[in-house]
């Protein structure tokens, strides 16, 4: 089993949908919960950080995090067709060498 | 605007000719980080530095080497590139190592040819 595992899609979504994006964990020692987009031939974007369990919304994104169930989530609200993209999720413990652990991300694709 | 800055965008080098990779940063970060990342995969770290101190992923092969001779630069040499080695190359600093996040340069596309 992978440390985190994250459906590589594509996700295909009408303009103005909304959009949840997800990822499982197996290591409970993951306490930061990060959220990357990355656009086609760039790097990537980071769109959320959140530490721990709870919510936090910017914009139109919300970051979710479940510790108890291991399970971080990300929604888009009205998606836009620029929000295509592939969507990586990301996570690490605190202490030591910080080295996240990535996702192999999702492709997102918003359709006019 | 303080960023990470990776030239070239695009490098094209042909088998077996050593290429190199570099990274610019204006943030100030202790952490630099190169990742190799292929096509519908996550990244994956092939070392980082913690100010001087090198770090090395135990599956980086012996072809890939890194130098940062100062705060502000990294670079990332292939000695002898195959054609599994092509792919977008990611740089990365962080502020600390203690959970800060990443901030991304916009990649080198590496083709071999």
């Amino acid at each position: 089993q992978k440390e985190v595992e994250q459906d590589p899609g594509p996700l295909s979504v009408p303009e103005g949908a909304i959009v949840s994006l997800n990822c499982t964990y197996s290591n409970s020692a993951f306490q930061y919960f990060m959220w990357y987009r990355q656009y086609s031939r760039k790097g990537p974007e980071l769109l959320m950080y959140t530490y721990s369990s709870g919510n936090k919304e910017d914009g139109r994104f919300t970051a979710q995090v479940d510790k108890s169930s291991k399970y971080i989530s990300l929604f888009i609200r009205d998606s836009q067709p620029s929000d295509s993209a592939t969507y990586l999720c990301a996570m690490g413990s605190r202490g030591g060498s910080y080295i996240p652990t990535f996702g192999r991300g999702t492709s997102l694709i918003v359709h006019p | 605007d303080a960023m990470v800055i990776q030239n070239p965008r695009y490098q094209v080098t042909q088998f077996g000719k050593p290429v190199t990779l570099s990274c610019s940063q204006t943030l100030n970060h202790n952490v630099m980080y190169w990742y190799q990342q292929k096509s519908s995969q996550a990244p994956k770290l092939l070392f980082h530095y913690y100010d001087k101190d090198f770090n090395n992923e135990a599956d980086t092969p012996d072809n890939f080497q890194s130098r940062r001779p100062n705060t502000s630069f990294c670079f990332l040499d292939i000695r002898s590139p195959g054609l599994g080695d092509a792919a977008m190359y990611l740089c990365a600093t962080s502020l600390t190592g203690g959970g800060s996040p990443l901030h991304f340069g916009n990649g080198t596309r590496l083709t071999v040819t």
